[in-house]
């Protein structure tokens, strides 16, 4: 079983800074096998980057992912008061087929 | 645009079997290279993969849970199926159908419902 870890778990930075979030796993993830999903309080996760580094529909462009092999980032380039949420990396692939981080919260000063 | 609405019993007693049904709406649930999914999220933590059945019937499971769980799909009325037998209150969660998409996003997740709380309590 792969397992992915986040870090940090919580993040705190003021609107207009920039974000870093990482996802490291147990072993290596094929690099398009690897997601990240924000979840802001009470709503269902919602898609912002597949394939490691490319962004879903809709999501602005100041989301953007990199990384492979064991290491990937979820960088959010200029943060806004609505990006507040936790944000989880998803792998697929290795048994269980899908599994998914502990997740990072960023807060907003 | 697909929407997906599960749908269920919010309270299970133990031993007993938890049934939820996901309703697609919008499309067609079998167009497209599409798995349906549940996921589930116990409160204050994070998500963890239940299972995910294709429109053939072909399924896959999470194995800590693969004694237990069950999904099947109607085609006919557009929804797919979730059954957890021998609940226990650490099943006490929301639970979330999704849809994957394994030609255009690498079996990202693309498409979620609202969630649903289930708890199990006597």
């Amino acid at each position: 079983e792969i397992v992915l870890t986040q870090s940090p778990g919580t993040l705190s930075l003021s609107p207009g800074e920039r974000a870093t979030l990482s996802c490291r796993a147990s072993q290596s993830v094929a690099r398009s096998y690897l997601a990240w999903y924000q979840q802001k309080p009470g709503q269902a996760p919602r898609l912002l980057i597949y394939g490691a580094s490319s962004r879903a529909t809709g999501i602005p462009d100041r989301f953007s992912g990199s990384g492979s092999g064991t290491d990937f980032t979820l960088t959010i380039s200029r943060l806004e008061p609505e990006d507040l949420a936790v944000y989880y990396c998803q792998q697929y692939g290795s048994s269980p087929l899908f599994t998914f981080g502990p997740g990072t919260k960023v807060q907003i000063k | 645009q697909v929407q997906l609405q599960e749908s269920g019993p919010g309270l299970v007693k133990p031993s007993q079997t938890l049934s939820l049904t996901c309703t697609v709406s919008g499309g067609s649930i079998t167009s497209g290279y599409y798995y349906w999914n549940w996921i589930r999220q116990p409160a204050g933590k994070g998500l963890e993969w239940i299972g995910r059945i294709y429109t053939s019937g072909s399924t896959n499971y999470n194995p800590s849970l693969k004694n237990r769980v069950s999904i099947s799909v109607d085609t006919s009325k557009n929804h797919f199926s979730l059954r957890l037998s021998s609940v226990t209150a650490a099943d006490t969660a929301m639970y979330y159908c999704a849809r994957d998409d394994f030609r255009s996003l690498y079996y990202a997740m693309d498409v979620w419902g609202q969630g649903t709380t289930v708890t199990v309590s006597s």
